[in-house]
């Protein structure tokens, strides 16, 4: 079964840092882009950082430029997102999903998440 | 920065049609893709491409695309169709400006 699995996600201080994982099982995550992406309580989602297959392409969104940083290792199968600096605004839901293009840009297996609370 | 905007919730009875509609300046040049999210549980996607259904998803959901507005509409909603819907598109041919929608609350009455 393809899957992805997220995991890292705790309760943390403001200014704190956290290194969120995701596992991919049921196929190899090598030749394929991968998102973080987040919904916080009662919102909608909101795409945060994008990686190609190889990393030699990563992208951000403006919300979190300069404190989150997107990384990947092929041989272990995995995605990495570093949170630095949280702020409380930062609480939500992060999933990894895996990015396809056929014409556009679109994600077609998503994690179920992995919860990030920032709170004093 | 770009934006695609969705109306907050919809309610249909059991066996009525839903529609559900994203609207956003680029939808004329890049597709719309819909995402499912029950409570708990992780977005699927339900169409691609504005139109196209993905192997497994019931032939009750269905796109369309008119200009700046995309709709995805639910033919004889169930009860098992309550649940959040999302669109989504880049803002440009390339993947690094993603945007979602706010999301639709589909109530079955």
């Amino acid at each position: 079964e393809v899957q992805l699995v997220e995991s890292g996600g705790d309760l943390v201080q403001p200014g704190g840092s956290l290194r969120l994982s995701c596992e991919a099982s049921g196929f190899t995550l090598s030749p394929y882009s991968m998102n973080w992406v987040r919904q916080a309580p009662g919102k909608g989602l909101e795409w945060l950082s994008y990686i190609g297959s190889s990393s030699s392409t990563m992208y951000y969104g403006d919300s979190v430029k300069g404190r989150f940083t997107i990384s990947r290792d092929n041989a272990k199968n995995s995605l990495y997102l570093q949170i630095n600096s949280l702020r409380a605004e930062d609480t939500a839901v992060y999933y990894c999903a895996r990015v396809r293009h056929l014409g556009s840009y679109y994600m077609d297996v998503w994690g179920k998440g992995t919860t990030v609370t920032v709170s004093s | 920065s770009y934006e695609l905007t969705q109306p907050p919730s919809v309610s249909v009875s059991p066996g009525q049609t839903a529609r559900i509609t994203c609207s956003g300046l680029t939808l004329p040049k890049q597709y719309a893709y819909w995402y499912q999210q029950k409570p708990g549980q992780a977005p699927v996607l339900i169409i691609s491409k504005d139109t196209e259904r993905p192997s497994g998803i019931p032939e009750r959901f269905s796109g369309s695309s008119s200009g700046t507005t995309v709709t995805l509409t639910i033919s004889g909603v169930q009860a098992e169709d309550e649940a959040d819907y999302h669109c989504q598109s880049t803002d440009s041919s390339g993947p690094y400006s993603w945007v979602f929608g706010g999301g639709t609350k589909l109530t079955v009455l």
